[in-house]
């Protein structure tokens, strides 16, 4: 079966500090892979999404980045770290042979830039 | 552009009653999917349930069953003999079947709270 993984779970980090989170899928092969932030209290903002190794479209232009340096892997990346990046990073994935490409989520990494 | 609308911000339901989580939409596109993901504590998200458009049959999940009404554009969650366990945030999301428009679209979400 297929399982998604995300870390760090939790990261507190200060205003200006790079960032790194890291998104794994195992038990499939080329799946789409999509970052998510959600604001406490809020919904979800789709923020990057990929279709291949090296392929990334940005919903959000903004001071991240992200990568997808092998198949099943995904990073989410800042250089300088804002107040405003604070929130709950949720990495997804979806799968070509499945024609409702349903989504299926991870864990989440709670940030809080202090 | 469509838009996911979930009116209801919070429900309360009583353990072991049934509590009906509403959500409508809006597309001019004939074909679509739709789903129910819920969010506890934990925040992770996690399917619940999803429709597909062209399927006239409500799709059902265990205790968990959708009121499809594709002219009125309604969505609607129900759950049967509610549990604790149920007490999460709802969202309700949109998919078009469109290679070139496929984000998933989210409604706000209703939080239920779950009494014993």
């Amino acid at each position: 079966s297929q399982t998604i993984h995300q870390w760090p779970a939790t990261l507190v980090q200060p205003v200006g500090s790079p960032l790194s989170l890291e998104c794994t899928v195992e038990g499939t092969s080329n799946p789409n892979l999509y970052w998510y932030r959600q604001a406490a209290g809020r919904g979800l903002q789709l923020l990057f999404y990929s279709v291949g190794i090296g392929q990334i479209s940005s919903e959000v232009p903004q001071n991240l980045s992200a990568s997808r340096p092998q198949d099943r892997q995904f990073i989410l990346s800042s250089k300088k770290l804002l107040l405003s990046d604070s929130g709950f990073y949720l990495c997804a994935w979806s799968s070509l042979r499945d024609y409702t490409d349903t989504q299926y989520f991870g864990p989440g990494t709670r940030l809080t830039v202090l | 552009a469509q838009t996911v609308t979930q009116s209801q911000p919070e429900m309360s339901v009583q353990e072991a009653e049934t509590v009906t989580l509403s959500c409508t939409y809006d597309t001019s596109e004939s074909d679509y999917y739709l789903f129910w993901y819920k969010q506890p504590p934990s925040r992770q998200m996690i399917l619940v349930i999803r429709q597909e458009a062209y399927k006239q049959q409500n799709a059902t999940e265990n205790r968990f069953s959708v009121n499809f009404q594709k002219a009125a554009k309604s969505f609607s969650l129900k759950i049967s003999d509610s549990q604790l366990g149920d007490a999460a945030m709802y969202f309700c999301a949109y998919r078009s079947p469109l290679i070139t428009n496929d984000k998933l679209i989210f409604g706000t979400g209703t939080r239920l709270q779950v009494f014993p």
